[in-house]
This record gives structure tokens, C-alpha cells and sequence, in this order.
């Protein structure tokens, strides 16, 4: 049984500080990795992307990969009150697109 | 916008119905697949259809069945409704089903079993 697990939170930060998100996976051929970030009552949108190893930024948000490890976070630097929402880590191996998700950590972004 | 859409955006429906929910796949996208999200949870694969073929299949009983069209649109149906049927169930279409490609989600089917 694929399990991708999340604290599911609330993660609290003050406006402008950094945000970390953290997820572990348990399968060990996992291959892409995703962040989405759902707002309430909305459907997911994806955030971020990631394949191989090391960090990967887009703007404000930066994934990082350990396979190693088994483990992938997201890093949101300047936090802002609208990032407020549940971030979705889903992870897949190579074998089409049934993602695993986890549970969602819950960002509340204080100003 | 994602350019998916569902319909219905809300439904209710008594324990032992049967319910059918529909996706229209965002243009060039032959793909779709269906996730349920129960609250507080991450949403869960059902199945993904290619080129109207079944391509994978998550834990789901199979009264949880679907279709996909020629235009590439697809449909969940789920019969003998029970209680925990009740979540959020999302479309997501992609180009080719690729696992590295990104999903595109509809903004969901809130469906509540009484």
C-alpha cells in the first residue's frame, strides 16, 4: 500500500516569514512529485513539480527531493495572508497517473 | 480556470441510489481520471480513462464505474449508494496520461448521501 503522509497542521507563520511544508512517501520507485494547494470549497491547483533530486524554485516556492530519504518539502518564502489554504503533496511512480495524495497540511498565513 | 468542468456542482442523494456525474476534459486532453475527496482528506484515485479505455484502477468497489466519449468527456457512475460515498469528487484531465504530466482538476461534484 502506497502511503504519502503530511502534517496535516494548522501550520501557523506570521506574515512574510518562510512556511515549510514537509512529506514523506513510502514507496521507494516514486518517480514525480508534486505540490498542489487547495483553498476551501475549491478543487487542487498545482503549485510545483519535481523529478529529480536537490531544489527546484518558482518565485517565492522552492520543492526540494531526497529520494534517499523518501522525502519532499515546499519552502514558501515571504508568506502572505492569500497563501493561507491546505497544500496537497501527490506523489506517482511511472506507470500513469494514479497520484497518491496526502492528507493536506493546513497554511494559515497571520497578518 | 482549468478549462474542466463538472456537473453536477452539488447533489443529494438517499442511501442505494445511483448517481451519475459528469466531466468535460479541458480541450486536447485525452485523458481523465477521477478522484474522491472525503473531508479532511487528500482526494483518492478511482480510475483514469485513455482514449475511452480504463487505464488503472485505484481500491474502489465496482459499483464505481465510468465511461469515457469519443470528445474525450467522461462519466462517474456509482450505484447502491452508501453513507461514506459522500465527498467531493474530482475530474482531472491531462494530454497524454503521462505520469510525469500535470493534472488539471474541475472544480468538483460535492455529493452528500442521506
Amino acid at each position: 500500500q502506497k502511503e504519502v503522509e503530511q502534517n496535516s497542521g494548522p501550520l501557523s507563520v506570521p506574515e512574510g516569514a518562510i512556511a515549510s511544508l514537509n512529506c514523506t512517501y513510502s514507496d521507494r520507485v516514486s518517480q514525480s512529485f508534486f505540490w498542489y494547494r487547495q483553498y476551501s470549497g475549491k478543487s487542487p491547483e498545482l503549485i510545483m513539480s519535481i523529478y529529480s533530486n536537490g531544489d527546484k524554485e518558482d518565485g517565492r516556492f522552492t520543492a526540494q527531493l531526497n529520494k534517499a530519504s523518501q522525502y519532499v518539502s515546499l519552502l514558501i518564502r515571504d508568506s502572505q495572508p492569500s497563501d493561507s489554504a491546505t497544500y496537497l503533496c501527490a506523489v506517482n511512480d511511472n506507470y500513469g497517473q494514479n497520484f497518491v495524495f496526502g492528507p493536506g497540511t493546513r497554511l494559515s498565513v497571520l497578518p | 480556470e482549468t478549462g474542466v468542468t463538472q456537473s453536477p456542482t452539488h447533489l443529494i442523494k438517499t442511501r442505494g441510489q445511483q448517481v451519475t456525474l459528469r466531466c468535460s476534459s479541458q480541450s486536447g486532453h485525452n485523458t481523465v481520471s477521477w478522484y474522491q475527496q472525503a473531508l479532511g482528506q487528500g482526494p483518492q484515485f478511482i480510475f483514469q480513462y485513455y482514449r475511452e479505455e480504463e487505464n488503472g484502477r485505484g481500491n474502489f468497489p465496482p459499483r464505481f464505474s465510468g465511461l469515457q466519449f469519443p470528445n474525450y468527456s467522461s462519466e462517474l457512475n456509482v450505484n447502491a449508494l452508501e453513507l461514506d460515498d459522500s465527498a467531493l469528487y474530482l475530474c482531472a484531465s491531462s494530454w497524454e496520461g503521462r505520469a510525469n504530466e500535470k493534472l488539471f482538476f474541475g472544480s468538483g461534484t460535492q455529493l452528500s448521501v442521506l
